[in-house]
């Protein structure tokens, strides 16, 4: 038990619409990823919030945006939804160490 | 670009044999994570190596961060089908905000 529950677990899009992805991060960390999972692959980093503020970003297109908020809870949007956008969205909370707590991922299909 | 690339891609053994994981770079990390992944789940985390030629046990399981600090292997012995599953490395930067995984090693163990 990580502690980071992810919503929801599972949806379906299509072409051009915008989808929120949700995430409650475990107590006492301040720091949140997100990563996108493609179907055989390993997570890919999209960005990073310490303490509300953006300070990681990784090979995403500015259509990737997020929000932390006070509480550390975080939200992934995505704009303009394109077919490869379809991937397992990954939120971990994150220590000081470089380890990642893991919540079970958002399952997003896009037709 | 930091990359990590993780070797073999897939590998599927039979129950008692043993085998070994590798994830080398040209880059240097500040600590290297090894995480196991089932299906439908987020990633979990095993172990971390910080210091270059540390060694680290976790029942069955050897791990091992390179003098350099670029590489790792993960040596399993005796593997069981409970092994099953997809082992990622990732890397933290030598910046200390961004954790990079490898594309994975899928090992599946018949019993």
């Amino acid at each position: 038990e990580t502690g980071v529950t992810q919503s929801p677990t599972h949806l379906i899009k299509t072409r051009g619409q915008q989808v929120t992805l949700r995430c409650s991060s475990q107590s006492g960390h301040n720091t949140v990823s997100w990563y996108q999972q493609a179907l055989g692959q390993g997570p890919q980093f999209i960005f990073q919030y310490y303490r509300e503020e953006e300070n990681g970003r990784g090979n995403f297109p500015p259509r990737f945006s997020g929000l932390q908020f006070p509480n550390y809870s975080s939200e992934l949007n995505v704009n303009a939804l394109e077919l490869d956008d379809s991937a397992l969205y990954l939120c971990a909370s994150r220590e000081w160490t470089g380890e990642l707590f893991f919540g079970e991922g958002s399952r997003l299909t896009v037709l | 670009t930091q990359l990590l690339e993780q070797s073999p891609q897939f590998l599927s053994i039979q129950e008692g044999e043993n085998l070994t994981v590798y994830c080398n770079s040209s880059s240097v990390f500040s600590s290297l994570q090894w995480y196991r992944q089932e299906p439908g789940e987020g990633p979990v985390l095993l172990v971390t190596v910080v210091t270059g030629g540390e060694v680290k046990k976790l029942k069955r399981l050897t791990f091992q961060f390179g003098d350099a600090r670029k590489d790792s292997s993960l040596h399993i012995t005796a593997a069981q089908p409970g092994d099953t599953g997809l082992y990622l490395c990732a890397g933290l930067n030598t910046g200390g905000f961004k954790t990079i995984f490898g594309a994975g090693t899928r090992l599946f163990v018949k019993a």
